[in-house]
């Protein structure tokens, strides 16, 4: 069964809007959770990672939350551009080592257009 | 410069023939992982490697094995490869102590025909 659920599972937006990707997951126990960003044919590229109960990471115009009662993250993309079309990838990993295992969501395809 | 290369980037196989994929990374990280990606599908875990000789079975091991003599490269090998190993491949490394420190080759997409 699939540990980690992303929606919606692909979104279209206009350049310069803003758009919020969101991932649900059951994993337990859930030590951090990542948003990788992957461009098409490449490999994945870390946007930010969350830790601790209710975490708010920012980078640029990537913000993210951490709901860990809710077991829920969202990823805000302000003020997008062309460059962000790319594939969104929700990651969970069970513990603080490499130890734990890592599980993740089958992504959000984003396009964005002119 | 922490970097995950992985050799080749693309790979035209026939069934039943062996097949290599290299990965080497430069930040002295202990753990290594090869995954494979098939749309629609999150990554799938086929190994990860603790360091130098101790590698696991991941969720899907079946129809390859790894090697790792040396810290920085570790191996995937498809002894006599099958059509439904046709996939992109990625391998990743990370501190042991740190696992939200994670980092992603390019990848290699595998074709077996």
């Amino acid at each position: 069964k699939t540990q980690v659920e992303q929606s919606p599972q692909s979104l279209v937006v206009r350049q310069g809007e803003n758009c919020v990707l969101q991932c649900n997951y059951s994993v337990t126990p859930d030590n951090h959770l990542r948003w990788f960003k992957q461009d098409t044919g490449k490999g994945l590229v870390s946007l930010t990672v969350l830790v601790h109960e209710n975490d708010k990471t920012s980078n640029g115009r990537y913000s993210a939350t951490l709901d860990k009662d809710a077991k829920h993250s969202t990823l805000h993309i302000t003020a997008t551009l062309l460059d962000d079309t790319a594939t969104y990838i929700c990651v969970v990993g069970d513990r603080g080592s490499a130890l734990g295992r890592l599980h993740f969501g089958a992504g959000t395809q984003l396009i964005v257009i002119p | 410069d922490m970097k995950v290369t992985q050799m080749p980037r693309y790979l035209i196989k026939r069934m039943g023939e062996n097949v290599l994929l290299e990965c080497g990374q430069d930040m002295s990280h202990e753990t290594m992982y090869w995954y494979r990606q098939d749309p629609g599908l999150g990554l799938q875990l086929i190994y990860i490697s603790y360091d130098v000789d101790s590698n696991s079975e991941g969720d899907i091991p079946k129809g390859y094995r790894v090697s790792r003599k040396k810290r920085e490269h570790f191996s995937l090998i498809l002894d006599s490869a099958k059509t439904n190993q046709t996939s992109v491949y990625f391998c990743a490394s990370s501190s042991r102590g740190r696992a939200e420190t994670l980092y992603f080759g390019s990848g290699t997409r595998l074709t077996v025909l």
